[in-house]
């Protein structure tokens, strides 16, 4: 049950895109359709931003999108506004009735 | 609207127990697998435990097993986390949330469980 290697940051002015990776094994995000991206600002709780490696929730905008290739998840934020300034984790399912998150990553709007 | 509220977080010294509550409403919560995550301060989320519908199937992080208890009580709509044998980096917030389709769809607002002698 290691966790997920993600990238400690990354940046983008506004209107510019940035992408996050998420780096598991074959036993988590290469096993199972089950990858999962949140967003938490300071001192609130996760947001569920990506589903099933790509699905978003109702409410979630279309410039947030995901994809999965191989052992690697991608989490994309299109046209950055300043709210999505936040700390983005991936997460999978990792069998055995178990998961395991990612280490975070903090995105800063330049 | 669904809601989430966890209750029971505090300060307990190393080796001590305490329980967590998550009242849930808003939705049928029988019908749902529930988590616990935890975040230590300025620190990553974590998973600590899954437990099925029927409370018949549950799973952990290998950090917490054989100390944590997941449970549920269907009745009255709360999800518990029985903790035991504390250590100083069990201390964190402490999330409940609800699992669709393998995501944590909805979260409560955490409780703090420090712990420190």
């Amino acid at each position: 049950q290691s966790a997920l290697t993600q990238p400690p940051s990354a940046s983008g002015s506004p209107g510019q895109s940035v992408t996050i990776s998420c780096t598991g094994t074959s036993s988590d995000i290469g096993g199972y359709n089950y990858v999962s991206w949140y967003q938490q600002h300071p001192g609130k709780a996760p947001k569920l931003m990506i589903s099933e490696v790509s699905k978003r929730p109702s409410g979630v905008p279309d410039r947030f999108s995901g994809s999965k290739s191989g052992n690697t998840a991608s989490l994309t934020v299109s046209g950055l506004q300043a709210e999505d300034e936040a700390d983005y984790y991936c997460s999978s399912y990792a069998g055995s009735n178990s998961f395991v998150f990612g280490t975070g990553t903090k995105v800063t709007v330049l | 609207e669904v809601q989430l509220l966890e209750s029971g977080g505090g300060l307990v010294q190393p080796g001590g127990s305490l329980r967590l509550s998550c009242a849930a409403s808003g939705f049928t919560f029988s019908s749902y697998w529930m988590h616990w995550v935890r975040q230590a301060p300025g620190k990553g989320l974590v998973w600590v435990a899954r437990i099925y519908t029927d409370g018949g199937s549950t799973g952990y992080a290998d950090s917490v097993e054989g100390r944590f208890i997941i449970s549920r009580d269907n009745a009255k709509s709360t999800l518990y986390l029985q903790m035991n044998a504390l250590r100083a980096d069990d201390t964190a917030v402490y999330y409940c949330a609800r699992e669709t389709r393998g995501s944590e769809d909805y979260w409560g607002q955490g409780t703090l469980v420090t712990v420190s002698s």
